[in-house]
């Protein structure tokens, strides 16, 4: 039972290029979610999966796009990068319902140059 | 906004101390309140979570719940250099949403 996983754990990229980061979860919950965490910022919601098919702008979803693939898997898209997103992303999931504890992923640290 | 307020720190004990950390939250119909730990370069954990006002009590841990007053914080006994952490506290919101404080930063010192 891995939880919740992440990749890539590190990745640098140039102003302008395209990446995704892939989060899963075989904890069979419904519901994930995608933060960043700057320093002094604290955790900041982007986008989030309340179930599968269904998908929602968080607190900074400019610059992203998000994908629920399956229950699963929910990726996160940098179509055009810039040094702002310069940051760590976490994926979380939680069962869904009535405010149930989220569960963190690793995290990748993403460097734009 | 839904605003989630927490001393950043540092906060610096002793080894063996109890150790303090605050959270005032502002959505007053907030029902959920958890405390995440974050050591350094790590994604956040989960410690405790409360819904009810009054004390709950795990291990070294204890979290404290006053809805009245918009504060929740947590305590941790017979501190140890392990603990030194970011703790960072979350809440649900009545909007359904969690919003999460900026942490404060805990050191023990042995």
């Amino acid at each position: 039972n891995a939880g919740v996983t992440q990749t890539p754990k590190f990745q640098v990229l140039k102003t302008g290029q395209s990446m995704t980061l892939q989060c899963a979860q075989d904890m069979n919950h419904n519901s994930m979610y995608w933060y960043r965490q700057d320093p002094g910022m604290g955790l900041r919601l982007i986008y989030y999966s309340a179930s599968e098919g269904t998908t929602d702008k968080g607190e900074v979803p400019n610059g992203y796009n998000v994908s629920r693939l399956n229950k699963r898997e929910f990726s996160l898209r940098l179509e055009s990068a810039a040094p702002s997103q310069t940051s760590v992303y976490f994926c979380a999931s939680e069962f869904g319902g009535a405010e149930e504890t989220q569960y963190f992923g690793p995290g990748t640290r993403l460097l734009v140059l | 906004q839904k605003e989630v307020e927490q001393n950043s720190g540092p906060l610096s004990v002793p080894e063996g101390a109890i150790a303090s950390l605050n959270c005032t939250y502002s959505d007053r119909g907030s029902q959920s309140f958890f405390w995440y730990r974050q050591y350094s370069g790590k994604s956040p954990e989960l410690i405790m979570f409360i819904y009810s006002n009054g004390d709950k009590e795990d291990g070294r841990f204890t979290a404290q719940l006053n809805k009245a007053s918009q504060y929740v914080s947590l305590l941790i006994r017979d501190s140890q250099p392990s603990d030194s952490a970011t703790y960072l506290c979350a809440v649900w919101n009545s909007n359904y949403k969690l919003t999460f404080g900026k942490g404060t930063l805990l050191t023990v010192n042995p």
